[in-house]
């Protein structure tokens, strides 16, 4: 059964820190890994998609690795901004069997001014 | 198109009775998911369509939750004799077929009282 794991949980940093979050999945029988932001109160919004035979996506600020055999990415946010004060979601969705994605608990960051 | 479209936003309803929820996939999307959240969680697997038929069905939908989508279009679901635990964040997702990113709305908030 996949299980998707978020650390840390919450995460209080200063404006300009670069930072990373993590996404561990216990089966590496994965089709793509998706991470994903959500607002207070909001849906999600799509940052990034990861294809299983991709080692890294960037867009912008935003960097996302996935090491599929160790089973974990990471999101690195560079330079972050109290505007990027959010829930940060990752999501598996795996190769056979089924076609949902598994989400962690999130990450939720706050960034000082 | 503006996005992943559901409706209504915010729903109150009493103990016991039915709700319907609409959702709206980007055009042209073919897979359509709905999700449930709850304070503090991660979205958790209700549903998958792949144009209308309903290929996936989480244990989490007891007989009282129902999800159609005719003619592959939008979708619906139905809550049949809300209880107070159905309380949650409804969320509706969709994606081209393949490899690709998926899309949230911004969701339906059911308070039961």
């Amino acid at each position: 059964k996949q299980e998707v794991t978020q650390i840390p949980a919450a995460l209080s940093v200063p404006e300009g820190e670069n930072l990373v979050l993590n996404c561990s999945f216990t089966d590496s029988a994965i089709y793509n890994l998706q991470w994903f932001r959500q607002d207070p109160g909001k849906g999600l919004t799509s940052l990034l998609l990861i294809q299983s035979s991709q080692r890294e996506q960037t867009s912008g600020r935003l960097n996302a690795s996935l090491d599929k055999s160790s089973g974990r990415s990471t999101l690195y946010i560079a330079a972050s901004q109290p505007g990027d004060s959010a829930t940060y979601l990752c999501a598996v969705n795996k190769m056979r069997g089924t076609y949902k994605y598994i989400f962690g608990t999130g990450t939720r960051l706050k960034v000082l001014a | 198109d503006t996005g992943v479209s559901q409706d209504p936003r915010h729903k109150i309803t009493k103990r016991g009775q039915n709700v319907t929820f609409r959702c709206d996939p980007i055009s042209e999307h073919n897979r359509l998911y709905w999700y449930r959240q709850t304070l503090g969680q991660g979205p958790e697997f209700l549903t998958y369509f792949q144009n209308e038929a309903q290929l996936e069905k989480s244990r989490l939908l007891s007989d009282r939750f129902s999800a159609e989508r005719p003619k592959g279009s939008f979708s619906t679901l139905e809550i049949q004799r809300t209880e107070q635990g159905d309380s949650a964040m409804y969320l509706c997702a969709s994606r081209l077929g393949g490899n690709t990113e998926a899309f949230f709305g911004q969701g339906t908030r059911l308070t039961v009282v």
